[in-house]
């Protein structure tokens, strides 16, 4: 069976600190991945997904980037966090062309 | 571009009362997703609807598929505690890479 990963659970950053999470899924090939931001528990903001390694298409300039460096792992980062970027960071997986997409348990991001 | 409404945004019911919510779009979907968020946790689908008219069952939740392809119906029956969430319709974009999310509603149940 298919298993998706996220870590930290939780995560407290000053403002101007670097931002590494990670979403890796077992038990599957050549997933679809999704990063999304949601804010105060309501509204999902798609902010990047990735077709393959290496390729990564983004959603919403901001102040964050994402890249896929194996085939089941998806990392968000930033150089330099902003107060804005403060939310619950959803990282979701999907069979290639298929719509279902599958989330992970998240990250929740509290920037201060 | 495609987008999603929920209504109504919010609920607050009785344990035991019958629920009911919607989700529009102004252009069609051929397919329609719902899924249910718990508090602190990321979505878990709950239906999937394939076909216009289509009705489909999942315990005590019913689900509808609009004859207009614009539209989507969640119903709940005899709501109990872990009811309680937010609720997201989907629906896939023409390429089907990316799904597009309403923007929820949120459930809440008073015992």
């Amino acid at each position: 069976s298919q298993t998706i990963h996220q870590w930290p659970a939780t995560l407290v950053q000053p403002v101007g600190s670097p931002l590494s999470l990670e979403c890796t899924v077992e038990g599957t090939s050549n997933p679809n991945l999704y990063w999304y931001r949601q804010a105060a528990g309501r509204g999902l903001q798609l902010l990047f997904y990735s077709v393959g390694i290496g390729q990564i298409s983004s959603e919403v300039p901001q102040n964050l980037s994402a890249s896929r460096p194996q085939d089941r792992q998806f990392i968000l980062s930033s150089k330099k966090l902003l107060l804005s970027d403060s939310g619950f960071y959803l990282c979701a997986w999907a069979y290639r062309g298929g719509e279902t997409q599958y989330f992970g348990p998240g990250t929740r991001l509290l920037v201060l | 571009g495609q987008q999603l409404n929920q209504s109504p945004q919010s609920m607050f019911i009785q344990e035991g009362e019958d629920v009911s919510m919607n989700c529009t779009s102004s252009s069609i979907f051929n397919t329609w997703l719902w899924y249910k968020q718990d508090p602190g946790e990321g979505p878990v689908l709950l239906i999937a609807l394939y076909k216009a008219g289509e009705l489909t069952s999942n315990g005590r939740l019913t689900a509808q598929f609009g004859i207009t392809r614009k539209d989507s119906f969640l119903n709940i029956s005899a709501s109990i505690p872990s009811d309680v969430g937010i609720y997201f319709c989907a629906g896939p974009v023409t390429s089907y890479d990316k799904v597009i999310f309403g923007p929820g509603t949120s459930l809440s149940v008073i015992p």
